[in-house]
């Protein structure tokens, strides 16, 4: 059973600091994985999307990297800001099922940058 | 990216009533979507994957005579919660492939809606 951890569950950054986030899952046989941003009460804002074959994607000042045989991804931001702050939430979907599989979740990190 | 709308953002309701909340994919098509479920500083859970012109597939646990999913189109799908109880309350999320984003396997999610049941 594929199960998701993201550690740190919540993180307080001073503005202007770089920061990684973490992300594990069990089960390296994944066919993507997915980061995503959500805030208080809202939807899933997909940020970066990381094919099984690919070791890492770039968007802006976000940097996401994915170890699949050591069951790793890190989300890196860069020069982080007050409109940082989100609830990060990284997924995987299953090898099983190709494209169509449905995804798994960490609980997610809380990420708080003080200006 | 793509634009999955929700509908309604929030509902409070009576114990026993029904609810239909709506998932619109509005700049793609979506063959398949998805309904998650969000208790607070929990993980999403996947209640069913919604398959247009067929039976909705439902995950383990989840009741699907108390959460009946309809895609009738290539662009909206809907959960009704029946007879709603309070420990029904909780944040119900839904998300779409773009079909013509191919075998990237990239969801878009809808901005979520909370029911609260009294």
């Amino acid at each position: 059973k594929q199960e998701v951890t993201q550690i740190p569950a919540a993180l307080s950054v001073p503005e202007g600091e770089n920061l990684v986030l973490n992300c594990s899952f069990t089960d390296s046989a994944i066919y993507n994985l997915q980061w995503f941003r959500q805030d208080p009460g809202k939807g899933l804002t997909s940020l970066l999307l990381i094919q099984s074959s690919q070791r890492e994607q770039t968007s802006g000042r976000l940097n996401a990297s994915l170890d699949k045989s050591s069951g790793r991804s890190t989300l890196y931001i860069a020069a982080s800001q007050p409109g940082d702050s989100a609830t990060y939430l990284c997924a995987v979907r299953r090898q099983y099922g190709g494209s169509q599989g449905n995804l798994i979740f960490g609980k997610g990190t809380k990420l708080s940058v003080k200006p | 990216g793509a634009v999955v709308s929700q509908h309604p953002s929030w509902v409070i309701c009576k114990s026993g009533t029904s609810v239909k909340i709506e998932c619109r994919s509005l700049d793609f098509q979506a063959t398949t979507m998805f309904w998650y479920r969000q208790f607070p500083k929990q993980s999403l859970m996947l209640m069913a994957t919604s398959n247009e012109g067929s039976k909705a597939t439902y995950e383990q646990g989840v009741e699907k005579d108390k959460f009946l999913i309809n895609h009738a189109s290539l662009t909206l799908s809907t959960l009704t919660v029946t007879s709603a109880h309070p420990e029904d309350s909780s944040f119900y999320i839904c998300s779409a492939r773009d079909l013509k984003r191919g075998n990237t396997g990239e969801l878009f999610f809808g901005e979520g809606s909370r029911l609260t049941v009294l």
